[in-house]
């Protein structure tokens, strides 16, 4: 089976420019959760999703960050304008709503988007 | 306080030996609780779930204290593979919300 998708897998932009992350989840999973890690900070919660309804978005930095799922396959995370202290890795992970994992809780991580904004 | 809290290391550790590792979390009403595993420029990968009456999975065994709000990992045997960040993940929310806070993570490296 495939896990979880995440695209580009790195990505070097300038400053004012707009970054655009994009995840597949794991086929019939109905969460999807968007993570940012750094050093400083660790891994952070961004904003997750229940069947493609946003269902807290408290962990988002400020407005320039949006995110977006339009279908059960596909989620995207905006920044607009970027910023330099935005370079993190960006996570995105998916969960199974009850029955086939170990805990309906359990999260399954893509590989990670490697942002560096100059 | 951290929600979520984990002595950072290192942890150097001699190839065989047993190691243990703390983490303590804020919520007493906490649901769920794993050990996740990250290794070094990769994503963080389930390791195990904890549950309340302990669990084991080969050389790995967590332990969950409720009345303490303290969570552990013990590795016995230790490999050189085992050397990686360990976790500590928590659902500190009421049932049904889904959001998980990680601990800062525990690095161990295992030496030869």
């Amino acid at each position: 089976d495939a896990g979880v998708i995440q695209s580009p897998r790195h990505e070097v932009t300038e400053m004012g420019q707009e970054v655009t992350l994009r995840c597949k989840p794991i086929s019939g999973h109905d969460y999807l959760f968007w993570y940012r890690q750094t050093m400083m900070r660790g891994l952070e919660l961004l904003i997750y999703f229940n069947n493609n309804v946003p269902i807290d978005d408290s962990g988002m930095p400020e407005d320039r960050f949006s995110a977006k799922m339009p279908n059960a396959s596909f989620s995207t995370l905006k920044i607009q304008p970027s910023e330099p202290r935005d370079s993190a890795v960006y996570f995105c992970a998916s969960s199974p709503t009850s029955g086939r994992a170990l805990s309906t809780d359990t999260q399954y991580f893509g590989p990670g988007t490697r942002l560096t904004v100059l | 306080r951290k929600e979520v809290e984990q002595d950072p290391g290192p942890f150097n550790v001699p190839e065989g030996a047993t190691v243990a590792f703390n983490c303590t979390y804020s919520n007493s009403a906490s649901q769920s609780f794993f050990w996740y595993r990250q290794d070094c420029r990769k994503e963080p990968k389930l390791l195990m779930s904890v549950y309340s009456s302990g669990n084991e999975d080969g050389r790995f065994t967590a332990q969950l204290n409720r009345a303490s709000q303290y969570i552990s990992l013990l590795i016995r045997d230790s490999k050189l593979s085992d050397s990686a960040t360990y976790l500590c993940v928590v659902n500190l929310g009421s049932t049904g919300r889904r959001a998980l806070t990680f601990g800062s993570g525990t690095r161990l490296q295992v030496q030869p």
